[in-house]
């Protein structure tokens, strides 16, 4: 079974644009998750998906959002780039099936705002 | 709102020796427990789980953790490090009480393991 797979791997923007992130998860798995990691903040929660519903959300600005498609793949936009959105995000997929199922993630998207 | 600490933010070992990661757990009830690998330019690798079956968890790479309810902690151990070992660890809490059966994983800071040769 191919793995979570995340594009760009790497992407520059400038401060103000928006950008897009796709995330297409392991086949099978409903639920997909993002996340941002920085040195100083480490790995914070943005927000879940399961059935193209928006299960949880993380303490971030309206500026992140995201959405799921009816295949379980996903995207987060960011619009209004600021600095510190520089990050690499991860995405993650589970298949939903308890509090224990784990999360699967792909090798993320590095966001470079200059 | 539960949470993990991982004390140690760098842990250094010589090849060959044990492996101890440090993971404690703020919960008033059983909490789902995980723990990652983060390799350079990579994502988060799944090590193991803490599933209640049983208070040692067996892992992938030779490690495995012991779940200790007295003393809240979920330390990840390796008896003998390898070089190909040395990456970022991740702990991680799933809270037991989910918003609309959310996944969402809370994650302690990491701890970079260097080992040494």
């Amino acid at each position: 079974k191919a793995g979570v797979t995340q594009t760009p791997r790497y992407l520059i923007k400038t401060r103000g644009q928006q950008v897009t992130l796709s995330c297409s998860p392991i086949s099978g798995h409903r639920s997909v998750s993002w996340y941002q990691q920085t040195p100083g903040q480490g790995l914070q929660f943005l927000f879940e998906y399961f059935s193209e519903t928006q299960r949880n959300k993380g303490n971030f600005p309206g500026r992140f959002s995201g959405r799921q498609f009816s295949n379980s793949r996903s995207e987060m936009n960011v619009s209004t780039l600021e600095l510190g959105d520089s990050a690499l995000y991860l995405c993650a997929s589970s298949e939903g099936s308890g509090p224990n199922s784990p999360l699967h993630f792909g090798n993320g998207t590095r966001l470079t705002v200059t | 709102a539960q949470s993990v600490t991982q004390l140690g933010s760098h842990v250094s070992v010589s090849e060959g020796a044990l492996v101890l990661l440090r993971c404690n757990y703020s919960s008033s009830v059983p909490p789902y427990l995980f723990w990652y690998v983060q390799y350079p330019n990579q994502g988060l690798q799944l090590l193991l789980k803490y599933t209640s079956a049983a208070t040692l968890v067996k892992g992938i790479n030779g490690f495995e953790a012991e779940f200790k309810k007295s003393e809240t902690s979920f330390h990840l151990t390796k008896p003998s490090a390898h070089m190909s070992d040395a990456a970022e660890y991740f702990c991680a809490v799933r809270p037991s009480i989910t918003q609309g059966g959310s996944e969402k994983l809370v994650f302690g800071k990491g701890t970079k393991l260097t080992v040494n040769p």
